[in-house]
């Protein structure tokens, strides 16, 4: 059954540094997505993204975030200058529908520790 | 105002069980709605859509009241797999229509 990849599964780095999280969407998806989860609270959006620019952003995604379709598998999302409030899990998402009827299907997420 | 509201739980049930999950949504123009389970540190995973017919898959029943902005899912003869925390999803309905809303989710155990 195809799924979506992440990479790393956990990072660490230090606050002010930047760190960028690899995604691997499903191969004939072309809507995908990224969302955070902090401890013991609610998934939240992020972004969402199609045909190389963003569809869709929250007041979350701002200008410390970017998100870039590098080549024709991954889905990436930077951040640039972390601060300890980063600290969370971090899902990617994929879909094969853009809006209202699309079923998201979830990586395994990045745990992101900021120091 | 909660966009998504869910009882957290937790509910305890022996295995055999029905057990209830109710959830409310604020944006009437929400278009599409979802339940996903959540394991532990463990990314959502879709459970099943729901429509406003209601549907079924398996032991899981879902409805929706677009009136009432409530959906609702039935978990008949709980295994203990069941166990998870059960997450009420919604199309966010803004902009291009892609954000997905989360509940904070309702935690289910079932114990043998």
């Amino acid at each position: 059954e195809p799924e979506v990849t992440q990479t790393p599964s956990h990072q660490v780095t230090q606050m002010g540094q930047e760190v960028i999280l690899r995604c691997v969407p499903i191969s004939n998806h072309l809507y995908f997505y990224w969302y955070r989860q902090i401890l013991g609270q609610k998934v939240e959006f992020l972004v969402s993204f199609y045909n190389n620019e963003i569809s869709e952003k929250s007041e979350i995604f701002d200008d410390q975030f970017s998100v870039e379709r590098p080549d024709g598998s991954n889905f990436t999302l930077k951040i640039r200058s972390t601060k300890l409030e980063d600290s969370a899990m971090y899902f990617c998402a994929s879909s094969s529908e853009g809006a209202f009827y699309n079923e998201q299907f979830f990586g395994p997420g990045t745990r992101l520790t900021v120091l | 105002r909660k966009e998504v509201e869910q009882d957290p739980g937790p509910f305890n049930v022996p295995e055999g069980a029905t057990v209830a999950f109710n959830c409310t949504y604020s944006n009437s123009a929400s278009q599409s709605f979802f339940w996903y389970r959540q394991d532990c540190r463990k990314e959502p995973k879709l459970l099943m859509s729901v429509y406003s017919s209601g549907n079924e898959d398996g032991r899981f029943t879902a409805q929706l009241n677009r009136a009432s902005q409530y959906i609702s899912l039935l978990i008949r003869d709980s295994k203990l797999s069941d166990s998870a925390t059960y997450l009420c999803v919604v199309n966010g309905a803004n902009q291009a229509g892609t954000a997905l809303i989360f509940g904070k989710g309702t935690t289910l155990s079932v114990s043998s």
